[in-house]
C-alpha cells in the first residue's frame, strides 16, 4: 500500500537551532502534502498545505517565516522550523493522498523537543 | 465553520462489551466523513470512510445527517481495539485529495480483559 515516510522521527536540539523535517511519498507521486501539528493530548491541527512547484498555503496563525515549507519534487516536502524555541516543541505529522484521490496516508510523525 | 466534535476523551469497556465512539459534525453541504485510528507507537491510519459503507475489524459507522453524527460502533470489543480514534472531515469544497482534514479531539478506547 501507499507509504508516507517521515524523517527524522525524533529531534532534540537547543533553542535557536533550525530543524528540517522531511516527508516523502515512497511509492506514489503527491502534488499536495499536508503538515499537521499535534500537542500532547490534543488533536491534529493543520499548519499548511504544501504544493509541488508553488508556494505553500498556511493556516491562519501559522507564521510562514517560522515554518518554511519546500515541495521541490513530487515525492518530497520539507518543513523547516527556523530558530526553534521551546514553544515549538510538538509532534509534527505529514500526510499525502496517492493519486490525489481517496483518503490521506500519514507519516509516522516527528517529535521535536527544543531545550 | 466546519467542526468535528468527539465528546468523550476516554472510553473504557470490558472485552466483549459493545462500543460506541461518538462523533458529531457541523458542515454546510454534503459531508464526507472518516474515522482514523492510531494504535500505540504506530502512525495514524484510516479505519473507515462513510462512502464505502464497509465494516473494518468489526467496526461500522453510519452517517446520520439529521443528527449530524457519524458514530463508530462495534458490537463486541476486543483488547486489540485499544487505541486512539479520530473522527475527521475534509475541509473545503475541492476534490478530496486536495483537501486537508479537520480532526475531532480524539477518543481513547481502552478495552480491559
Amino acid at each position: 500500500g501507499a507509504v508516507v515516510s517521515q524523517h527524522p522521527s525524533r529531534v532534540i536540539c537547543k533553542s535557536g537551532t533550525s530543524v528540517k523535517i522531511e516527508c516523502r511519498s515512497l511509492d506514489f507521486q503527491a502534488t499536495t502534502m499536508f503538515w499537521y501539528r499535534q500537542f500532547p493530548k490534543k488533536s491534529l491541527m493543520l499548519m499548511a498545505t504544501s504544493n509541488e512547484g508553488s508556494k505553500a498555503t498556511y493556516e491562519q496563525g501559522v507564521e510562514k517565516d517560522k515554518f518554511l515549507i519546500n515541495h521541490a519534487s513530487l515525492t518530497l516536502s520539507t518543513l523547516t522550523v527556523t530558530s526553534a524555541h521551546p514553544e515549538d516543541s510538538s509532534f509534527y505529522i505529514c500526510s499525502a493522498v496517492p493519486g490525489g484521490r481517496g483518503p490521506q496516508h500519514f507519516g509516522d510523525g516527528t517529535r521535536l523537543s527544543i531545550l | 465553520a466546519q467542526r468535528v466534535t468527539q465528546p468523550e476523551k476516554l472510553l473504557s469497556v470490558f472485552k466483549g462489551a459493545p462500543v460506541e465512539l461518538k462523533c458529531n459534525y457541523s458542515y454546510s453541504g454534503s459531508p464526507e466523513l472518516f474515522w482514523y485510528v492510531q494504535y500505540s507507537r504506530q502512525r495514524l491510519q484510516l479505519l473507515l470512510r462513510h462512502i464505502s459503507r464497509e465494516s473494518i475489524k468489526g467496526f461500522t459507522a453510519d452517517l446520520n445527517k439529521g443528527e449530524t453524527s457519524f458514530h463508530l460502533k462495534k458490537p463486541f470489543a476486543q483488547e486489540e481495539d485499544s487505541a486512539m480514534y479520530y473522527c475527521a472531515l475534509p475541509r473545503g469544497a475541492m476534490d478530496t485529495g486536495r483537501r486537508a482534514l479537520t480532526f475531532g479531539s480524539g477518543t481513547r478506547l481502552q478495552v480491559q480483559p
